[in-house]
């Protein structure tokens, strides 16, 4: 099992939808990232969070620590918002540094 | 502009070669990560260094190595080249392991 679950991994939606995309993790991360890469491959860190609530313009990510789970919304999509969008989690360790794990990503397609 | 620098950005080479990756992180930040990201196995976490330190390993293979200078740019080696390390290879910085971290705009790795 990994230990960042993604869903779902395509999506298509109409410009103007709400759109959630989820993520499920393991215990143990110390922070939840969101990533957006976009067809030429430049990935962009959106979120980075580790209780609550951020949000960034149509943007927001959410995440409930006790069930191990986080949400990212967008809100009026655009076409432009079009990619693929990455939920990682942070493990740190005193002696071992930290590392990202990534789920598997979930390709968005906004049709105009 | 993430104002992490990637050289080069594209790399063809053939089996059996060795080839050497460099990264520039963000002005102030002492983490650098590096990242695999092919077609059939997603984006994995090779190796991070925090101020010239190897601090954590994921799934880098023997025939990869990497290094932090005293200016904390980075270099990934990458030897004896098969196939199967065709992809696209991330750089990443952060201030330190607890911060979001930027990512480079990778270098894409093709072996013939």
């Amino acid at each position: 099992k990994n230990e960042v679950e993604q869903s779902p991994q395509n999506l298509t939606a109409q410009e103007g939808e709400f759109i959630t995309i989820n993520c499920s993790y393991s215990v143990g991360i110390s922070a939840l990232h969101w990533l957006q890469q976009h067809p030429g491959g430049g990935i962009v860190s959106l979120f980075m969070l580790s209780s609550g609530k951020k949000k960034h313009g149509r943007l927001i990510a959410t995440i409930n620590i006790q069930e191990k789970h986080s949400s990212l919304h967008i809100t009026a999509s655009h076409p432009r918002d079009s990619a693929v969008y990455i939920c990682a989690g942070t493990w740190v360790r005193e002696t071992s540094g930290s590392r990202l794990t990534f789920g598997e990503g979930t390709q968005l397609t906004v049709n105009p | 502009d993430s104002g992490v620098t990637q050289t080069p950005k594209h790399l063809i080479t053939a089996t059996g070669q060795r080839v050497t990756l460099r990264c520039s992180p963000r002005s102030g930040d002492l983490s650098v990560y590096w990242y695999q990201q092919s077609l059939d196995q997603g984006l994995q976490f090779l190796i991070q260094y925090y101020n010239g330190e190897e601090r954590a390993k994921g799934n880098i293979l023997e025939r990869f190595s990497a290094q932090q200078f005293p200016d904390l740019h980075s270099e990934l080696n990458l030897s004896s080249l098969e196939l199967g390390d065709s992809a696209l290879y991330f750089c990443a910085s952060s201030v330190d392991p607890d911060q979001p971290q930027h990512f480079g705009d990778g270098t894409r790795l093709s072996i013939l």
